[in-house]
């Protein structure tokens, strides 16, 4: 069993739509991490929160909008968004000294946009 | 700085071993490796900081090359369960969001 969850697993929008993916952790970690990977891709770092503060924004474009309500929920949305956008989309939690620890992924959002 | 993994990728049958190495160019405090099946999250194998030391998990195990900047992950008496890609992670630090990941490795292990 995943102790990262995220929600929705599948996920088509528009071009116009907005949306948001959810992801809830309840390991107790104060680090999180929204990934986005595509096919036969590595996971490519979106944004890194630590202790529920935006930590880390890896120049994401502005249509992507993150959120942490709290310690164990992170939010991620969406809004006008690109066929390229299409992809697997990967929260992630840690120790906050993920460089002793290491990640646990949730299951992942598989994003397609129309 | 993106680690180097290799092979990009390898087949095996049933019972045997393989070895899939990661690189860096840089000093490395951690190296952590996963294992991604098709469609699916990656999972969490093994972190291995740096000491040089070596670690087990069933018959998959990893060492740590402090001085080399390198770590490699032995898979023994392969099973058909551990296909999948396998990613390593480094890190130069203990802060979150400082890992970066390797291309991958794709094993396929047919009976």
């Amino acid at each position: 069993d995943t102790e990262v969850t995220q929600t929705p697993k599948h996920l088509v929008m528009g071009m116009t739509n907005k949306k948001s993916l959810k992801c809830e952790q309840h390991m107790g970690h104060r680090a999180m991490y929204w990934y986005k990977q595509k096919a036969k891709k590595p996971p490519e770092l979106m944004f890194v929160y630590s202790y529920e503060k935006l930590s880390i924004n890896e120049s994401v474009p502005s249509r992507f909008s993150p959120e942490c309500p709290n310690s164990s929920l992170l939010n991620l949305h969406l809004h006008a968004l690109q066929p390229e956008d299409s992809a697997l989309y990967l929260c992630a939690s840690s120790h906050p000294a993920e460089g002793r620890t290491g990640y646990t992924f949730g299951s992942g959002t598989r994003l397609t946009v129309v | 700085q993106q680690p180097v993994q290799s092979p990009q990728a390898v087949i095996l049958r049933e019972g045997e071993d393989a070895v899939i190495n990661c690189s860096s160019s840089k000093a490395l405090y951690s190296v952590h490796w996963y294992r991604q099946k098709h469609g699916e999250a990656p999972v969490f194998l093994m972190i291995l900081l740096k000491g040089g030391e070596q670690k087990g998990h069933e018959k998959i195990s990893a060492s740590f090359n402090e001085k080399k900047q390198q770590s490699s992950l032995y898979l023994t008496a392969s099973q058909l369960s551990y296909s999948g890609t396998y990613f390593c992670g480094t890190a130069n630090n203990t802060n979150a969001g400082k890992s970066t990941f390797g291309d991958g490795t794709t094993l396929t292990v047919k009976p």
